[in-house]
């Protein structure tokens, strides 16, 4: 089957321009989850959902940023006005888990969205 | 803050050697402990994930879990230049956030 799929692959945005980034999960995954990863470092969680619903975003690094879910599959994750500190690799995961059962715990990431803001 | 600790690396090891990487947690609240692999401008790919105390052994793989001391490990027997990657430590927390480490580049040189 078809694994989580990330587009646009590479984006450049100027300075103060607003993205958006989509995200599609494996197919009847419940759970989708939004990260950051900066040069050399590992995933930063942004935000959580379970099917349409959004239960964590306490890792969205400001109020620039915004994800949604509206039908519990794809997902876009949205940045108003990028700042240069926004250039990261933004990778969406998706996982079977819903609450309890550790063996649906296993997240699987999409390629990831390269975002460079000059 | 939850923390995950790796040592940056690179950690050099000859092909055949056993490697050895290391991962420490900060809270006694994580449940569910994970290695991934990534390669260079590739996403995370999962090698394994361990729940208890004690050792778990896939192929060349072996992630040991040790609760008490808060300290994860992956040791790669029989290292391939193949398995020249980062290794990303991630610890779950609270069924629904995952904390990774900042990664361990491993070098196995021919």
């Amino acid at each position: 089957g078809a694994g989580v799929s990330q587009s646009p692959r590479y984006k450049v945005a100027k300075r103060g321009q607003d993205v958006a980034l989509r995200c599609d999960p494996i197919s009847g995954h419940v759970s989708l989850f939004w990260y950051q990863q900066a040069l050399g470092q590992g995933p930063e969680f942004l935000t959580y959902f379970q099917n349409e619903a959004q239960l964590d975003k306490s890792g969205l690094p400001s109020d620039r940023f915004f994800a949604e879910r509206p039908e519990g599959s794809v997902s876009t994750l949205k940045i108003q006005r990028t700042q240069q500190e926004d250039s990261a690799v933004y990778l969406c995961a998706s996982s079977d888990r819903t609450s309890g059962g550790r063996d649906t715990d296993t997240q699987y990431f999409g390629p990831g969205t390269r975002l460079t803001v000059l | 803050q939850k923390e995950v600790e790796q040592n940056s690396g690179p950690l050099s090891v000859p092909e055949g050697a056993i490697a050895s990487l290391n991962c420490t947690y900060s809270d006694r609240g994580s449940q569910s402990f994970f290695w991934y692999r990534q390669y260079s401008g590739k996403s995370p790919e999962l090698i394994m994930s361990i729940y208890s105390n004690g050792d778990k052994e896939d192929g060349r793989f072996t992630a040991q879990l040790n609760k008490a001391s808060q300290y994860v490990s992956l040791l790669i027997r029989d290292s391939q230049p193949s398995d020249s990657a980062t290794y990303l430590c991630a610890v779950l927390y609270n069924f629904n956030k995952f904390y990774f480490g900042s990664g361990t580049k491993l070098n196995v040189k021919p």
